[in-house]
């Protein structure tokens, strides 16, 4: 059974840093590209990071420079640095598998989320 | 960036109605578009990728089409369990979700 339990959350304050983790099982780890999303309360979803199986990164601009997202795939564990926190990155962080074939790709697997509350 | 604009943004439902919700494209994204089910206080479920695709375990009553900068979600008839928001989201470059569209019944 495919498992993602996401770990690391909680409260910091503004210009804080924070690292979430993500723990896989159930499936080849080091074969699939893996993402974070987040919602914030009662808003829509936003993709935060992506990190290919060659471990080849990508962020939206809302993010650059600020969150790196990494992967360990000895430990089957995916994670998230976010460096210099504002109250808008207040959300739940999900990590997600991304199935992909060279023509489609979607999020197959999320985790249960993590809460992260930038505030002082 | 490609924008997603997804239509209407709620929706009274009743068990039974047939329900369609849109998505559209700020630019060409061929069929690079998925549909996903949230329910409250749980994370999304795929239910549609590549357009038009059902997933696997998701009941037939679900559906997608469109291409290019047009995309339609179909619930053929509503049952209770289908109360929830779903999301489009285009992979095209990179990824980007629409706004979400939260069905509530009548």
């Amino acid at each position: 059974e495919v498992q993602l339990v996401e770990s690391g959350g909680g409260l910091v304050q503004p210009g804080g840093s924070l690292r979430l983790s993500c723990a896989a099982s159930g499936f080849s780890f080091g074969a699939y590209n893996m993402l974070w999303v987040r919602q914030s309360k009662g808003k829509g979803l936003e993709w935060v990071s992506f990190i290919g199986a060659g471990g080849d990164t990508l962020y939206p601009d809302s993010v650059k420079g600020r969150f790196t997202i990494s992967r360990e795939n000895a430990n089957d564990s995916l994670y998230l640095q976010m460096n210099r926190l504002t109250a808008g990155d207040t959300a739940v962080y999900y990590c997600a598998r991304e199935r992909y074939s060279g023509n489609y790709r979607y999020l197959d697997y999320w985790g249960q989320g993590a809460l992260v509350t930038v505030s002082s | 960036d490609i924008q997603m604009t997804q239509s209407p943004s709620s929706l009274s439902v009743s068990v039974g109605d047939r329900v369609t919700i849109t998505c559209q494209a700020s630019q060409d994204i061929h069929k690079s578009l998925n549909w996903y089910q949230q329910k409250p206080g749980k994370a999304p479920k795929a239910l549609i990728y590549d357009a038009s695709n059902l997933e696997r375990g998701v009941p037939s009553r679900f559906s997608g089409s469109g291409s290019g900068t047009h995309f339609t979600f179909t619930i053929s008839s509503l049952q209770p369990e289908d109360i929830a928001t779903y999301y489009c989201q285009q992979y095209h470059s990179p990824y980007t979700f629409g706004q979400g569209t939260k069905l509530e019944i009548k």
